[in-house]
């Protein structure tokens, strides 16, 4: 158990559906992240929030939208995906989003679009 | 831009073989560098870390040394066991850089026959 929680963890959609992810961390962190985990491929930074700040949006496509409400909780929107979106997507928090700081990460969501 | 390569998988060995995973890494400054492991269903934990060069990084039996003249950081392990099958990652920091310039590799599947 690491402290961040992510839900669900599985989610199959249509290209058409609307859904959102859930992470919440229990460690008291300032800094959230999402990352997209495809196979064969480097980890990729997604979003970061620090201190409830969005401070990176790395060129992700506006089908994805992030929100951050408070430092605990980190949604993100789903709308019109395409199959090649299918991935896993993960969560970390850290204490800031600064030098040597420590990423704590969530065990994922599955997400397959059809 | 600096960047991660490390063999890509799946590795399949018996238990307690001798295991190496590459890893080599381009950088313009003096990364720290990183092994993060990822077992089934569970998302990425940091395994060990060197923050310059020859730091050998060592936990759960694993071990890595900083190799600055290779520009490598080859993870080695002396016996798997059937319980270190899981997706291992080599990952870079430039000094001084916030945790959400992290840098990993496309990661390395391990499996351990019994």
């Amino acid at each position: 158990e690491t402290g961040v929680t992510q839900t669900p963890r599985h989610l199959v959609m249509g290209m058409t559906n609307k859904k959102s992810l859930k992470c919440e961390q229990h460690l008291g962190h300032n800094a959230m992240y999402w990352y997209k985990q495809s196979a064969k491929k480097p980890l990729e930074l997604m979003f970061v929030y620090n201190f409830k700040e969005q401070t990176e949006n790395n060129s992700v496509p506006s089908r994805f939208s992030p929100e951050c409400p408070n430092s605990s909780h980190l949604f993100l929107h789903l709308h019109t995906l395409q199959p090649e979106d299918s991935a896993l997507y993960l969560c970390a928090s850290s204490p800031q989003d600064g030098p040597n700081e420590k990423l704590f990460f969530g065990s994922g969501t599955q997400l397959s679009v059809l | 831009g600096d960047s991660v390569t490390q063999m890509e998988g799946p590795v399949t060995l018996s238990e307690e073989a001798f295991l190496t995973i590459n890893c080599t890494y381009t950088a313009t400054g003096y990364p720290s560098l990183f092994w993060y492991v990822q077992y089934p269903g569970e998302g990425l934990q940091l395994l060990l870390k060197a923050t310059k060069a020859d730091d050998k990084g060592s936990n759960k039996g694993f071990e890595a040394t900083y190799r600055k003249e290779t520009t490598s950081f080859h993870l080695e392990k002396g016996s798997v066991q059937v319980s270190d099958s899981a997706v291992y990652f080599c990952a870079l920091s430039d000094l001084g850089s916030s945790a959400s310039k992290i840098i990993f590799g496309s990661g390395t599947r391990l499996s351990i026959r019994p």
